[in-house]
């Protein structure tokens, strides 16, 4: 059974401060990770995924991710957050098994609050 | 461009009354199509997954039941609402058979059960 972790409920910072948001996942199989963010009310929206090569990959708004095997992570950060980035972000992690790959797990979700 | 679409935006209901949420995807043939649901403040549970037409299968047993009578549309319904089944319910679709395809969402039904 895979799990998701994702250690900080809620997160506050400055705009312009830069911000890290925690995922681990267990699971010893081959898997795909990624990252959603949802605005208050709204559906999710993708940010980026990583299944295999370089472990550092890019997404939107400059946000972006390294994967680690070794510690079990999957860390959201950008570089200089803006108020819009206010929001919950949610990690994901899936099984890579079947090209239909059904199940998903998403983590509890961190709140991230920009301050002006 | 393909275009997922929620409906109703929200709903309150009274406990012991029926429900259906629907979710319509356009421009895409075939998509595997999802329902998730949030409860308030909390994380997304799968609730049922579909492939292909009249094929749904359960992943969370919550006394509610789905459907998908066309290619691009997802019925997620129940005839006795409880108290529990208030939150957020969530339509996703994914192109078949991409196994490392990102999840697109809808804009969600908010459901409050009084």
């Amino acid at each position: 059974t895979q799990t998701v972790s994702q250690s900080d409920a809620h997160v506050t910072v400055f705009e312009g401060d830069s911000v890290e948001l925690r995922c681990n996942y267990s699971y010893g199989g081959s898997i795909y990770l990624s990252w959603y963010i949802q605005h208050h009310g709204h559906g999710l929206q993708f940010l980026l995924k990583y299944y295999s090569g370089n472990p550092v990959v890019q997404g939107v708004n400059g946000f972006e991710a390294e994967f680690s095997k070794s510690d079990s992570s999957f860390h959201l950060r950008k570089a200089s957050v803006h108020w819009s980035d206010s929001a919950v972000y949610f990690c994901a992690v899936s099984l890579s098994y079947s090209s239909n790959t059904n199940k998903v797990v998403f983590g509890t979700g961190t709140r991230l609050q920009v301050l002006p | 461009a393909q275009t997922i679409h929620q409906w109703p935006v929200a709903e309150i209901k009274a406990v012991g009354s029926p429900l259906s949420l629907g979710c319509t995807i356009k421009g895409k043939s075939s998509p595997n199509l999802y329902w998730y649901w949030q409860a308030t403040g909390g994380t997304l549970q799968q609730l049922f997954y579909s492939i292909t037409v009249g094929q749904v299968e359960s992943v969370v047993q919550l006394n509610l039941s789905a459907s998908r009578p066309k290619d691009d549309q997802f019925i997620l319904s129940t005839e006795k609402l409880l108290l529990s089944h208030s939150g957020f319910y969530l339509c996703a679709w994914r192109p078949a058979g991409q196994a490392n395809s990102d999840y697109t969402f809808g804009s969600g039904t908010r459901l409050l059960v009084i």
